[in-house]
């Protein structure tokens, strides 16, 4: 049982590229959740997904895009990657009584 | 709209001192709360966690945390802390019946001098 599992851990990208981040969990859980961690501000909600098929917009969703073809997959795409977008990058899911979160992917655009 | 306050963005104290760390939520309907301690380069571990019951909740490493439904407040405590207990810690919110979000308060910084 692995539980959530990132990649990559670490990303430089220029400015304009594009890529993606990998979620999987293997818990079979129907939630799942791309947060954005900046020194100061917490966590923010990138996107969501309560189940295959259904994704939707959380706090901060300009410039990404998700989706959810599967219940084990939830892959965070930036299509034209931006300076503000340099952070690091936390895929968790969560059923009934526990959130479980991923090792995290740490972001710079330059 | 729902949300989470983390009042105390930076505490210092000393080793042994008795630790408390304020945590309000504003969410409609039944509400499961948590407390996530993140140490300097790792990811988010749970510490402590409310669903029900007995609204004092006892975690790991000697936190605990008393969920006051009429203060709208879930406060982290520690007796006596310790310099490894230096890290980031966060409050979140999550409600099946609220969009399903988990809402991150923007954490609080604790820093313990040796």
């Amino acid at each position: 049982n692995a539980g959530v599992t990132q990649t990559p851990k670490f990303r430089i990208l220029k400015i304009g590229q594009s890529m993606t981040l990998q979620c999987t969990q293997d818990m079979n859980h129907n939630y799942m959740y791309w947060y954005r961690q900046d020194p100061g501000m917490g966590l923010k909600l990138i996107y969501y997904s309560v189940g295959a098929g259904i994704t939707d917009k959380g706090e901060v969703p300009n410039g990404y895009n998700v989706s959810r073809s599967t219940t084990e997959d939830f892959p965070l795409r930036l299509e034209l990657a931006a300076p503000s977008q340099t952070s690091v990058y936390f895929c968790a899911s969560i059923l009934a009584d526990e959130a479980f979160f991923g090792q995290g992917t740490r972001l710079t655009v330059v | 709209a729902q949300s989470v306050s983390q009042h105390n963005h930076h505490v210092i104290l000393s080793e042994a001192a008795s630790l408390e760390l304020g945590c309000n939520y504003s969410y409609g309907g039944t509400v499961n709360l948590f407390w996530y301690v993140q140490y300097p380069g790792q990811h988010l571990q749970l510490l402590l966690k409310y669903f029900s019951g007995d609204p004092l909740v006892k975690g790991i490493k000697g936190f605990e945390a008393e969920f006051i439904k009429s203060k709208f407040s879930f406060n982290l405590r520690k007796p006596s802390v310790q310099w490894s207990d230096t890290a980031e810690y966060f409050c979140a919110a999550f409600s099946y019946s609220s969009a399903s979000k988990i809402i991150f308060g923007s954490g609080t910084r604790l820093s313990i001098r040796p």
